[in-house]
């Protein structure tokens, strides 16, 4: 079955202790990105990546690392977690920008305490 | 910058009802645009896909519709039913993907 499968679905963790959510997809899709989805704010980009070491800030980078090593996995870094980063977060992968749509992962729940 | 707007914030209507969801958007140099459905804390499955080149696309009981010079899209679900209970978003992708707030469909048994 095509899929973005992201891990773990929640999290909860304390202030400073470094995380990683995953994020892997089996559609050999080059762009992946990640969102963060908060209550009146929408969804909002934070990094993407257009192909294998190609990654960019979205709207909202800040306190957020990412790497693209291979193609299927996009793993999102938060080296020192804060409690406004406490959010939905949502991984999307695309086969190519402005054709295919968009895949997206069922999220992961993250509370930072 | 692009920004997205959907009318109503939230809806509900009976069970059976055809209703008609509103997208706009201000920018209309688009290459797509995507419905999704959301499921409370869950993650967004797409619906429908259409290219700036297109009119409206169709999937069962659902339709979308894109008129790029107004800036405007349209979901149009039929006879409506209590699993369509969702949020409802839409995103326009010109030089990144942008959404909407989404509007939260109850549809009532």
């Amino acid at each position: 079955e095509a899929q973005v499968t992201q891990n773990p679905r929640y999290l909860i963790t304390v202030t400073g202790k470094k995380l990683t959510v995953t994020c892997s997809q089996n559609m050999n899709h080059e762009y992946m990105s990640w969102y963060r989805q908060d209550p009146g704010l929408g969804l909002r980009q934070i990094y993407y990546s257009m192909n294998v070491e190609v990654t960019d800030k979205g709207d909202v980078p800040e306190g957020y690392k990412v790497s693209r090593k291979e193609k299927r996995n996009f793993p999102l870094i938060l080296e020192s977690p804060s409690p406004n980063q406490t959010s939905l977060y949502f991984c999307a992968s695309s086969r190519r920008t402005g054709l295919y749509g968009y895949t997206f992962g069922s999220g992961t729940r993250l509370t930072v305490v | 910058k692009q920004e997205v707007t959907q009318i109503p914030a939230a809806l509900s209507v009976p069970e059976g009802e055809n209703l008609v969801l509103n997208c706009s958007f201000t920018d209309s140099a688009i290459y797509n645009l995507q419905w999704f459905r959301q499921d409370p804390g869950k993650g967004l499955t797409s619906l429908l896909l259409i290219q700036s080149s297109q009119r409206e696309q169709t999937s069962g009981r659902l339709n979308a519709s894109l008129d790029k010079s107004s800036g405007r899209s349209t979901l149009y679900i039929a006879a409506s039913q209590p699993g369509d209970s969702a949020t409802y978003l839409c995103a326009v992708e010109g030089q990144k993907l942008v959404f909407g707030q989404g509007t939260r469909l109850t549809i009532n048994p």
